[in-house]
């Protein structure tokens, strides 16, 4: 497909389990970004890749979470020994610019619930 | 401290109307912002953008006005149609690739639920 795909699309794991979750940016795409958001609130940047490169960490919530990108185009997502309030849509979003100065085009998240 | 205001979280706007939907920004380091549409279970769909160096960027029934004085940007759709109503989110960040706060992503409001009545 021509767009951003993530999987799975829905994940419930148990708290203190580990999950994986994938991101497939458009073809091409420099930048990669993920975001997550809460019920009722807007997306909230987590981290950026430029290529392989993981330029900007600074929104990852704590020392659990750990992104990678190896060869510049699939990223991962992972949250290690997860929590109750890891639950949230996570989304991930690729844009042909670097950095924050073109549109970004976001996938349709994958939604985690940890019980 | 939320640098992206939306202060109205629904707006209910007849088929064929006018809808203006409001953004607020505290960061005088953005330069760049961007509206973004949502459907339920679905990620945010780009609409429309503008930067700081102009005042309104127009693109068929969306138009954004941007405000630097009063750190304020809105977006007009017009006619409103059925296909219109969702959630619309205001985003911004700075040019140089970082919202001034170290971060590189863009910084979100909260959300405005749009509902177009027929």
């Amino acid at each position: 497909g021509a767009g951003v795909s993530q999987s799975p699309r829905y994940k419930v794991a148990k708290r203190g389990q580990d999950v994986a979750l994938r991101c497939d940016p458009i073809s091409g795409h420099v930048s990669l970004f993920w975001y997550q958001q809460a019920l009722g609130q807007g997306p909230e940047f987590l981290t950026y890749f430029q290529n392989e490169a993981q330029l900007d960490k600074s929104g990852l919530p704590s020392d659990r979470f750990f992104a990678e990108r190896p060869e510049g185009s699939v990223s991962t997502l992972k949250i290690q020994r997860t929590q109750q309030e890891d639950s949230a849509v996570y989304l991930c979003a690729s844009s042909l610019d670097r950095g924050a100065v073109g549109p970004q085009h976001f996938g349709d998240g994958t939604r985690l619930s940890i019980l | 401290d939320q640098q992206v205001k939306q202060n109205s979280p629904s707006l209910s706007v007849q088929e064929g109307r006018i809808s203006i939907l409001n953004c607020d920004y505290t960061n005088s380091m953005f330069d760049y912002f961007l509206w973004y549409k949502k459907y339920p279970a679905e990620g945010p769909t780009f609409l429309i953008s503008i930067s700081s160096i102009k005042d309104k960027n127009e693109d068929g029934r969306f138009t954004v006005f941007l405000n630097k004085s009063a750190k304020h940007l809105s977006l007009h759709i017009v006619p409103s149609q059925p296909g219109d109503s969702a959630v619309y989110f205001c985003a911004a960040s700075g040019l140089l690739g970082n919202s001034g706060g170290g971060a590189d992503g863009l910084t979100f409001g909260k959300g405005t639920h749009l509902i177009i009545q027929p």
